[in-house]
């Protein structure tokens, strides 16, 4: 168990609908990073939050948007679904910025199902 | 820019064989190397790590080294279990703390 806690872990709904996936980080961890996983384009970063502060932004559609708490809980907003977004996706999170080797740690995922 | 290529898989190995997963990296400054593993249904997890050129990083038999020179960091195992089957991903975290994932080497063991 990483500590990092993810819901729901399974979820399916219609294109043009809107869903919100919903991460706690591990307790103290300041960091949280969403990734989607697709079969046919891997680990992709989507986004990363400090402290409730946007830190750094990747391939997140402009349909998708994010934010994070400030009891550091984060939230994954997805809208106007289409069926290429069916996908894994995962939080991750961890204690530090700046420095190196900083590990960070996944939770299990939320499987998004587009019908 | 950042960006981790790894080698394509699915590898299929016997029981005891030697495994190499092949990983090099393009980054500005001295980045972290990671692998991360991903067993069905879970999420990924810390394999190993190495935090400066020549670093070796180490766990459950796996090994792998920082080579700076050759933007390396390849993963190896010197006898693989049928546990060992899952899912090995290569990254790299930049001195802004951004992770950069390879694509994943799905790795099968037969006994």
């Amino acid at each position: 168990d990483s500590g990092v806690t993810q819901t729901p872990k399974h979820l399916i709904t219609a294109t043009g609908q809107r869903v919100t996936l919903r991460c706690s980080p591990r307790s103290g961890d300041l960091s949280v990073y969403w990734y989607q996983q697709s079969l046919d384009q891997g680990l992709q970063f989507l986004i990363q939050y400090y402290n409730g502060e946007e830190r750094a932004k990747g391939n997140i559609l402009e349909r998708f948007s994010a934010q994070q708490f400030p009891d550091l809980h984060s939230e994954l907003n997805l809208s106007s679904l289409e069926l290429g977004d069916s996908a894994l996706y995962f939080c991750a999170s961890s204690s530090r910025t700046g420095g190196s080797g900083n590990t960070i740690y996944f939770g299990e995922g939320s499987w998004l199902t587009v019908v | 820019g950042n960006s981790v290529t790894q080698m394509e898989g699915p590898v299929t190995l016997s029981e005891e064989a030697f495994l190499t997963i092949n990983c090099t990296y393009t980054a500005t400054g001295y980045p972290s190397l990671f692998w991360y593993v991903q067993y069905p249904g879970e999420g990924l997890q810390l394999l190993l790590k190495a935090t400066k050129a020549d670093d070796k990083g180490s766990n459950k038999g796996f090994e792998a080294t920082y080579r700076k020179e050759t933007t390396s960091f390849h993963l190896e195992k010197g006898s693989v279990q049928v546990s060992d089957s899952a899912v090995y991903f290569c990254a790299l975290e930049n001195t802004g703390n951004q992770f950069y994932f390879g694509t994943g080497t799905s790795l099968t063991v037969i006994p």
